[in-house]
C-alpha cells in the first residue's frame, strides 16, 4: 500500500528564515509526486509535480526537489504569506487506467512578520 | 486549470438528515473525485465519479452512505446520509485526467449536531 509520511507536522519560521519540509514515500513504482499549499477554508492549491529522481522545480520562493525516497520543499527567505499547509502526495504507475493519489498529512507552516 | 465550485460551502445538519453536496466545473472533465479531509488528518478518496458508470469506491465507503450521482462531464454530486456526528468532516470535490495532477474545489464544511 502507498504511503506517504510528511515532517515535521508544523514549523514556525521568522520572515527570511530559510528551511525545507520532508516528504517520505512507499510506493510500487512512482508514476508522480504532488506539492499543494492548503489555506484555511480553501481546498488545496497545486504547486508542482516531480517524476523522476533528480528532478527540481521551482515556483517563487519555493523549491521542490525529487529522491527515490523523499521530496522536500525547500522555502527560501519565506514570507508571512506563505504561511499554509502543504501537502504531499504520490501516485503509482499503473498498468492502465487511473491509479489512486495518495496524501500525506501535511505540514503546517507559521512565518512569523 | 479548471474552476471548481462546491455548495454549500459549510452547513450544520441535525442527526439522522441527509446533505446532497454539489460540485459544478466550469470545463468537461472525464473523472471526478470526491474526498474527505479530517482535522489533523490526511485527504482520505471517498469515490471516483466517472461520467457514464457508476462511481467506484474505495475501502471503508458505500454507496449507501454516500452515494454519487455524474450526470455530466461538468457535475457530480456526493450525498452524505443519515448523518452522524462522526461525518463532521471536509468534503471535497476534485477534477483529474490520466497525466494531470488533481485540481480541487474549496470544499464543504459538515458539522452534525
Amino acid at each position: 500500500e502507498d504511503q506517504v509520511t510528511q515532517s515535521p507536522e508544523a514549523l514556525r519560521l521568522q520572515e527570511g528564515e530559510s528551511s525545507s519540509l520532508n516528504c517520505s514515500y512507499t510506493v510500487s513504482g512512482l508514476r508522480g509526486l504532488f506539492w499543494y499549499r492548503q489555506d484555511p477554508g480553501k481546498g488545496p492549491e497545486f504547486l508542482f509535480t516531480l517524476y523522476s529522481a533528480g528532478e527540481e522545480k521551482e515556483k517563487e520562493r519555493l523549491k521542490a526537489t525529487l529522491t527515490k525516497k523523499e521530496s522536500f520543499l525547500h522555502i527560501t527567505a519565506p514570507k508571512p504569506e506563505d504561511s499554509a499547509t502543504y501537502l504531499c502526495a504520490v501516485q503509482a504507475r499503473a498498468s492502465g487506467g487511473y491509479q489512486k493519489v495518495t496524501f500525506g498529512t501535511g505540514t503546517k507552516l507559521q512565518v512569523i512578520p | 486549470s479548471a474552476v471548481i465550485s462546491q455548495k454549500p460551502s459549510r452547513d450544520i445538519c441535525q442527526r439522522g438528515t441527509s446533505l446532497t453536496i454539489q460540485c459544478q466545473v466550469d470545463s468537461q472533465v472525464t473523472m471526478m473525485f470526491w474526498y474527505r479531509q479530517q482535522p489533523g488528518q490526511s485527504l482520505t478518496l471517498i469515490a471516483t465519479a466517472n461520467q457514464g458508470s457508476e462511481a467506484t469506491y474505495e475501502s471503508g465507503f458505500v454507496i449507501d452512505k454516500f452515494p454519487i450521482s455524474r450526470p455530466n462531464l461538468t457535475f457530480s454530486t456526493l450525498t452524505v446520509s443519515n448523518m452522524s456526528p462522526e461525518d463532521s468532516s471536509i468534503y471535497l470535490c476534485s477534477v483529474g485526467a490520466v497525466d494531470q495532477p488533481q485540481h480541487f474545489g474549496d470544499g464543504t464544511r459538515l458539522s452534525i449536531l
